[in-house]
Parts: C-alpha cells; sequence; structure tokens
C-alpha cells in the first residue's frame, strides 16, 4: 500500500531563518506531487507541482521554492522565512496521467510557526 | 482563473439535525472531488461525482453534482460528533507541464461543521 510522510511535523522559526520540508511517498512511482499551505480555518492554497524529477511549477509567486531529487522525494524550501511563511503545509500525490481524475492523498502536514 | 466558492463558512448544529454545504464553480467543471479534514488532521478523500446530475451516496452523506457541473452539495442526515470537521470541494481544472495536461484540483474555502452533543 502507498503511505506518504512529511516531516517536521511542527516547526517554529524565526523570521530570516532558512526553511526545509520533506515530503516522501512509498509504494508508487512516478507519483504527480503538490505542496500546499493552509491558513488557520481557510482552504488550501496550491503552491508547486511536480509531474516528474527536477520538474517544478509555481503557481503562485512567492518567498518559498520546491525541488524533486528523486521520484517519491518533494521539498519545499525558503531562504529567508517571513511572517506570512506561518501556516499548516500539506504534501499530496496523486497517481500519475490524468490525475484530474484520481483522489489527492494527502501526508500529515507541517505545521510551521514564524515568528 | 477558475474559483470554487463554498458556503457556508461555518455551520453549528445539534446532533441529530441535518447539514448541508453548497460549492459553485465559476466555470464547468469535468468533475468535482470531495474531502474531510477533521480537526488537526489532514484532508481525506470522500467522494468523487463526474457526471452532470450525479447523485451518490455514502450511509448519511448524500452528494450532488449539478446538471450544469458547476455546483455541487453535500448533505448529511442526523449529523453525529463524528461528522465534526471542515468539509471541502475541489473542481478539477488543468495543469499545463511538458506540453501535456495534468489534473488540478481547485479547492473550495471549506466549511467547518461543529456538532453540539
Amino acid at each position: 500500500s502507498q503511505t506518504i510522510h512529511q516531516w517536521p511535523a511542527t516547526l517554529v522559526q524565526p523570521v530570516g531563518s532558512p526553511l526545509s520540508l520533506e515530503c516522501t511517498v512509498e509504494g508508487t512511482s512516478n507519483p504527480n506531487l503538490y505542496w500546499y499551505r493552509q491558513a488557520a480555518g481557510r482552504g488550501l492554497q496550491l503552491l508547486f507541482y511536480s509531474v516528474g524529477i527536477g520538474q517544478i511549477s509555481s503557481e503562485v509567486p512567492q518567498n518559498l521554492s520546491a525541488s524533486r531529487p528523486q521520484d517519491r522525494q518533494f521539498i519545499l524550501s525558503s531562504k529567508k522565512l517571513l511572517l506570512s511563511d506561518s501556516g499548516f503545509y500539506l504534501c499530496a500525490w496523486t497517481r500519475t496521467g490524468m490525475s484530474s481524475y484520481n483522489e489527492q492523498f494527502f501526508g500529515p502536514g507541517t505545521r510551521l510557526t514564524v515568528l | 482563473g477558475q474559483q470554487v466558492m463554498q458556503i457556508p463558512q461555518y455551520q453549528h448544529v445539534q446532533e441529530g439535525e441535518d447539514f448541508t454545504t453548497y460549492c459553485n464553480s465559476s466555470t464547468t467543471l469535468s468533475n468535482i472531488q470531495w474531502y474531510k479534514q477533521r480537526p488537526g488532521g489532514h484532508p481525506v478523500f470522500l467522494i468523487q461525482l463526474v457526471k452532470s446530475g450525479e447523485v451518490k451516496k455514502q450511509k448519511r452523506l448524500t452528494f450532488q453534482f449539478g446538471e450544469a457541473k458547476k455546483n455541487s452539495s453535500l448533505h448529511i442526515t442526523a449529523t453525529q460528533t463524528t461528522d465534526v470537521g471542515t468539509y471541502f470541494c475541489a473542481g478539477s481544472g488543468f495543469l499545463h507541464a511538458g506540453g501535456t495536461s495534468y489534473g488540478k484540483l481547485t479547492f473550495g474555502q471549506g466549511t467547518i461543521l461543529t456538532v453540539h452533543p
């Protein structure tokens, strides 16, 4: 069966510090991968998606970047965090192909607080 | 771009009452998905509707997809405390990468349901 992992689960960082969040998927190959951010009490904002190794597309301009160094590894990074980067970061995967018809499987999330 | 609006934002009910959340898209959708997020948890897929006018049921949950494929609803009959959480609809559109189209979900803002015992 497939599983998706995210770490860390919670993170408190000072403004201006770097960030690295990791997501890995097990039990499947060549998944489509997504990073979302959820502000408190709000919906999900798509940040990045990837259809393959080294292929990253950004949905919104921001202070963050993403990388996919391996097939089942997706990393979210920042060089200098802003207060507005606080939120709940969710990684998700779908089966490859026309994934508009595929359900998204979400990881447990990372709750980031920037102080 | 595609926008998906969901109402109400909050709903408080007494246990045993019914609950409905509505989802409206600015564009015609190829399909719509519903997710539930328990407090402190992550979204979990509930169901997908594809056909115009489609109705699907999961025990006390009834999902509908509008005839024009621009709106959808989730109705819970006789709510229980285990129904507490945020319910999201997500309409599908397409992303483009490497000359190919891939699915993209645009999530509504969600309806936060609280159930008082």
